[in-house]
């Protein structure tokens, strides 16, 4: 089954202890990106990646870090959460057009997390 | 200006009726446009993509792109209880720098029998 998994899906942690959630998409999909999502401000992009070793700041990066060392993987990392990271998050994977026509993006399930 | 805009709502339909959902956008070299419905925590799935202006239909849903006026609308027709959610735009903001899918904050929709 095609599928985008997160990991964990809820987490509640105290600020400062470093934390990563995990994606990981069997579609194949070059592009991979991180959401947040909050009451009242929609979803926002945190960090996106065109393919491997490729990674971008998205609108609201400070304070987090992403790697893309496999095309499947695509971790979030907090070093040093604070409670304003408390939000819910999702992963979302799709194939990528060189003209700009991307395709729509899958979604995992979301992984709500809460920074004491 | 915020990049792509979205009344909030709620907008209340009958069932039966035709619910209409709007979106703006700023970057006039987009090209690729999306409605997600998202029910209440869940993650968003995906209702329509368009690229081309003009309607695009598939069963009770049409989206419409109008790309000199920068809107994109989404026509539920024949609403059921079952569409209450909150409806996304999204729009791919694209350039040799950057791609970025950019999210309205949503409207939410209640279908009341």
């Amino acid at each position: 089954e095609a599928q985008v998994t997160q990991n964990p899906r809820y987490l509640i942690t105290v600020t400062g202890k470093k934390l990563t959630v995990t994606c990981s998409q069997n579609m194949n999909h070059e592009y991979m990106s991180w959401y947040r999502q909050d009451p009242g401000l929609g979803l926002r992009q945190i960090y996106y990646s065109m393919n491997v070793e490729v990674t971008d700041k998205g609108d609201v990066p400070e304070g987090y870090k992403v790697s893309r060392k496999e095309k499947r993987n695509f971790p979030l990392i907090l070093e040093s959460p604070s409670p304003n990271q408390t939000s819910l998050y999702f992963c979302a994977s799709s194939f990528l057009s060189g003209t700009g026509r991307n395709q729509p993006q899958h979604f995992g399930d979301g992984t709500r997390l809460s920074i004491l | 200006q915020k990049e792509v805009e979205q009344n909030s709502g709620p907008l209340s339909v009958p069932e039966g009726a035709i619910a209409s959902l709007n979106c703006t956008y700023s970057d006039r070299v987009s090209q690729s446009f999306f409605w997600y419905r998202q029910y209440s925590g869940k993650s968003p799935e995906l209702i329509m993509s368009i690229y081309s202006n003009g309607d695009k239909e598939d069963g009770r849903f049409t989206a419409q792109l109008n790309k000199a006026s920068q809107y994109v609308s989404l026509l539920i027709r024949d609403s059921q209880p079952s569409d209450s959610a909150t409806y996304l735009c999204a729009v791919n903001m694209f350039s040799g720098g950057y791609n970025k899918l950019i999210f309205g904050a949503g409207t939410r929709l209640a279908v009341h029998p």
